[in-house]
């Protein structure tokens, strides 16, 4: 079966730290990933996604995602965090024959002065 | 442009009544998805429309709930009766053309509301 694993409930880091978010997946072919991003009062909102090609993405507001199939994995990284990257952060995987995600369970961030 | 909107917020009841929510989509998006978070799991896949039909509801836990697009427009999503384990937050998500897997797809979540049965 389909699954996503963000093996990291809360992470913490300093403002201007650079920040991965792990994302290891369970899928037979080659998904399609996305990340997703629920800020405070806000709705889910896409920070990227990837279908194919470059396994390097950019997304929006500076973050980037690498997947890597030899490790099934699909982290997100940004290289200087700002205190509005405060959010929880939700990795999810498109199976290829229907049109429903599948998502992790979220990794809350805070960030600190 | 307005996006997904969701009533109510959050909503509290007890164990054995009712309660409908509501998702307005954005104007013109076909495609109506609802999705449900349980406290401290993942958010899970509920349903879809296309317009007013169903496309896939294999995700609705079972016949306690009952979802509606009556003339493709907003949907309503109502739990009857509600148990203590359908707390949680219930997501909707529209689209335009296609679902999220088309390259200029993208879904757009409204912000949620908040069930807890008590």
């Amino acid at each position: 079966a389909q699954s996503v694993t963000q093996p990291d409930i809360h992470i913490t880091v300093s403002e201007g730290a650079s920040l991965e978010l792990r994302c290891n997946y369970s899928y037979g072919a080659t998904p399609y990933l996305f990340w997703y991003v629920q800020s405070p009062g806000q709705g889910l909102q896409l920070l990227l996604k990837y279908f194919s090609g470059d396994t390097l993405v950019q997304g929006i507001k500076g973050f980037e995602a690498e997947f890597k199939r030899s490790q099934s994995s699909f982290n997100l990284r940004k290289p200087s965090v700002h205190w509005s990257d405060a959010a929880e952060y939700f990795c999810a995987v498109g199976p290829y024959n229907t049109d429903k995600l599948i998502f992790g369970t979220g990794t809350r961030l805070q960030v600190f002065p | 442009e307005a996006g997904v909107t969701q009533f109510p917020s959050h909503s509290v009841i007890e164990k054995g009544q009712t309660v409908t929510l509501r998702c307005d989509p954005i104007s013109g998006h076909d495609n109506l998805y609802w999705y449900r978070r349980v406290m401290g799991k993942e958010i899970k896949f509920l349903l879809h429309f296309v317009k007013e039909s169903k496309q896939d509801e294999s995700g609705m836990p079972n016949n306690r709930f009952l979802a509606e697009r009556t003339g493709g427009t907003y949907s309503t999503l109502k739990v009857q009766p509600a148990e203590l384990e359908d707390s949680g937050v219930y997501f909707c998500a529209s689209s335009q053309d296609a679902g999220p897997f088309a390259n200029t797809g993208e879904l757009f979540f409204g912000e949620g509301s908040r069930l807890t049965v008590l």
